[in-house]
């Protein structure tokens, strides 16, 4: 299976700014997807990165406030805007999926202050 | 919408028995069903993945059945060990409904095996 790169690992932040996670994966894939998992909780979809078009978003989840980009087939990064604490959560990136297992990257541990 | 279950919600158990992780699953228009491990604070390890005309995959101690038609998926984990403490999570590839193309994820089975 392929291997994700996701990074930071973690990152402590104040509220009212914006934090970039980037998303490397060692082959091309179709389908990226990016994923929260608040504390003590399950994985939620926030939205798939479409390669060449804008991202499609679950509900709940907007561009202005989690703009995804993914310039090619082996890299997408996921911003979270103006933070605050109830930004504070574990975001995964994720690939595959359909035909073959999906896998995830380490995620990032964000808490924002 | 797709819903998943898992049972139990925790788990403790003492290091040597044989377990059975539950997982439900409301629509059986699924591509395939996957087992995941979370260690705390960590991203997500893939065990098993059954594709949805499989019954059943097999990863050493790991065994993972697959009832589509009734939606019920189960992990059994043989001879427990400390180190298979973690969150153990179920998730299905949807192949219809609004969550066609997505993964739909059950709160998982937080697992301890105490020595």
């Amino acid at each position: 299976s392929a291997v994700i790169s996701q990074k930071p690992s973690r990152d402590i932040c104040q509220r009212g700014t914006s934090l970039t996670i980037q998303c490397q994966v060692d082959s091309q894939v179709t389908m990226m997807f990016w994923y929260r998992q608040q504390p003590g909780q399950s994985l939620t979809l926030i939205a798939t990165a479409n390669q060449g078009s804008e991202a499609t978003y679950e509900s709940g989840f907007v561009i202005d406030k989690f703009p995804i980009s993914r310039p090619n087939l082996t890299f997408s990064t996921l911003t979270v805007s103006n933070m605050s604490p109830e930004d504070s959560s574990i975001y995964l990136c994720s690939a595959g999926g359909l035909n073959t297992e999906a896998f995830f990257g380490q995620g990032t541990r964000l808490t924002v202050v | 919408k797709q819903e998943v279950t898992q049972i139990p919600a925790a788990l403790s158990v003492p290091e040597g028995e044989n377990l059975v992780l539950n997982c439900s699953f409301t629509d059986s228009a699924i591509y395939n069903l996957q087992w995941f491990r979370q260690d705390p604070g960590k991203g997500l390890t893939s065990l098993l993945l059954i594709q949805s005309s499989q019954r059943e995959q097999t990863s050493g101690r790991l065994n993972a059945s697959l009832d589509k038609s009734s939606g019920r998926s189960t992990l059994y984990i043989a001879a427990s060990q400390p180190g298979d403490s973690a969150t153990y999570l179920c998730a299905v590839f949807n192949a219809g409904g609004t969550s066609y193309g997505k993964l739909t994820f059950g709160q998982g089975t937080i697992l301890t095996v105490h020595p």
